[in-house]
């Protein structure tokens, strides 16, 4: 049971390069979300999901996409990468929102 | 908009002392609240919710947390600290009227030997 996997664990982009962060999940869940963790800033929600089909956005949600197209994955893309954007982001999942979250390992993002 | 706030940057504590780490919420609807750990390098764990019932909530490793309405508050207790209790410790709330969770900023715990 691998749970959330997200690829790749790190990267380092330029300013205005795009790139997806990919988020799988193995435990049939309906609710995924998107978080970036900052210091000092906690977690901070950027879009999630509460089914195939059906996406919204978070608290940050500017300079950032995603899509559900299965049950399983919900990759976040970012469209012109901004220096701003460096950080850790963490894909999560649960049955429902109000079930405990699965946490993945994150992708370490660092844009130059 | 639902808010969490967790006004400690870090706790100290020494090993075999009762472990408090605070946390507040503010929510327009009933609120459902989380606690999670994050060890170095590694995404966040679960340890426990509250959603209804018990104001008492027993979770994973020992810890527990209390729920007040009155104070809006939910902090995070273990009675007896073990060094291995040092992590980042994320308060969360969901208000009932949103799919949305809010994280706080986090609690460095360090347990000292």
């Amino acid at each position: 049971n691998a749970g959330v996997t997200q690829t790749p664990k790190f990267q380092v982009l330029k300013t205005g390069q795009s790139m997806t962060l990919q988020c799988a999940q193995d435990m049939n869940h309906e609710y995924m979300s998107w978080y970036r963790q900052d210091p000092g800033m906690g977690l901070r929600l950027i879009h999630y999901s509460v089914g195939a089909g059906i996406t919204d956005q978070g608290e940050v949600p500017n300079g950032y996409n995603v899509s559900r197209s299965t049950t399983e994955d919900f990759p976040l893309r970012l469209l012109s990468a901004a220096p701003s954007q460096t950080s850790v982001y963490f894909c999560a999942s649960s049955r429902q929102v109000n079930q405990p979250q699965h946490f993945g390992d994150g992708t370490r993002l660092s844009i130059l | 908009a639902q808010s969490v706030a967790q006004p400690e940057d870090q706790v100290n504590v020494a090993e075999g002392n009762p472990l408090t780490v605070k946390c507040t919420y503010s929510v327009s609807g009933n609120p459902y609240l989380f606690w999670y750990v994050q060890y170095p390098n590694r995404g966040l764990q679960f340890l426990l919710k509250y959603i209804t019932g018990d104001n008492l909530v027993k979770g994973s490793y020992g810890f527990e947390a209390e729920f007040n309405k009155s104070q809006t508050s939910f902090h995070l207790k273990k009675p007896s600290a073990l060094v291995s209790d040092s992590a980042l410790y994320f308060c969360a709330v969901r208000d009932g009227g949103n799919n949305r969770l809010a994280f706080g900023k986090g609690n460095q715990v360090v347990v000292i030997p």
